[in-house]
């Protein structure tokens, strides 16, 4: 069976810092990882995505994973966080050849501080 | 190109009535689904249609029905509803067939129905 865990309810970091947020997984087979973003009172926005090509992820706003078979992580990075940025976000796991076994974590809701 | 619609954007409902929400994509996916999310439960799913044509059950689908009425649109039905079901309800849609899970999935704005 496969899950999702992001390990952080909430994060709060001042504007100018770094973001972490972090995810692990566990799935049987090869799985497909994605960050989603929900801005609020918006539908999820997809920020990046990793599907068994290079495991350093670029995403939109500056935001990056990496893919750590070993840890079984896929946390999510950014240099300097922005006011912007404050949203909640998802981890999502998928297994290959079941588009129905798609599996959200539960969310990082992230604050930035002035 | 609207991408994910979904009507109404708020419902209030008393306990055992009914309603429909409405779902449709312009961008001719193959694959759409019906979420709820609560709070500190992330998203589960309640029903998806791999094709036009087919539906089935997700994690909840209890009190719930689904119709996939053509490749766009994909409705869902509370035939009487629950306090439980309390939610805020998203579609999203998916370009490939059920066999391929590498897709991105695109999400409406959502619906919040409150049932009293």
């Amino acid at each position: 069976a496969q899950s999702v865990t992001q390990l952080d309810s909430h994060v709060s970091v001042s504007e100018g810092t770094p973001v972490l947020l972090r995810c692990n997984y566990s799935s049987s087979y090869s799985p497909s990882l994605f960050w989603y973003v929900q801005h609020p009172n918006k539908g999820l926005q997809l920020l990046l995505k990793y599907t068994s090509a290079a495991t350093l992820v670029k995403g939109i706003n500056g935001f990056e994973a990496e893919f750590k078979k070993s840890e079984t992580s896929f946390h999510l990075t950014k240099p300097s966080a922005h006011m912007s940025d404050a949203a909640e976000y998802f981890c999502v796991v998928t297994q290959y050849s079941s588009a129905s076994k798609i599996i959200f974590g539960s969310g990082t809701r992230l604050s930035i501080r002035p | 190109n609207a991408g994910v619609t979904q009507t109404p954007k708020f419902q209030v409902l008393k306990t055992g009535q009914s309603m429909t929400l409405q779902c449709a994509q312009d961008m001719n996916h193959n694959s759409m689904y019906w979420y709820r999310q609560d709070p500190g439960m992330g998203l589960r799913l309640i029903y998806y249609s791999a094709s036009e044509g087919t539906t089935d059950k997700g994690e909840v689908p209890n009190g719930y029905n689904v119709s996939r009425l053509n490749k766009r649109e994909f409705s869902l039905r509370l035939e009487s509803a629950a306090p439980s079901q309390t939610s805020v309800y998203f579609c999203a849609s998916l370009l490939g067939l059920a066999a391929t899970s590498t897709d991105t999935q695109y999400f409406g704005p959502g619906t919040r129905l409150t049932v009293l």
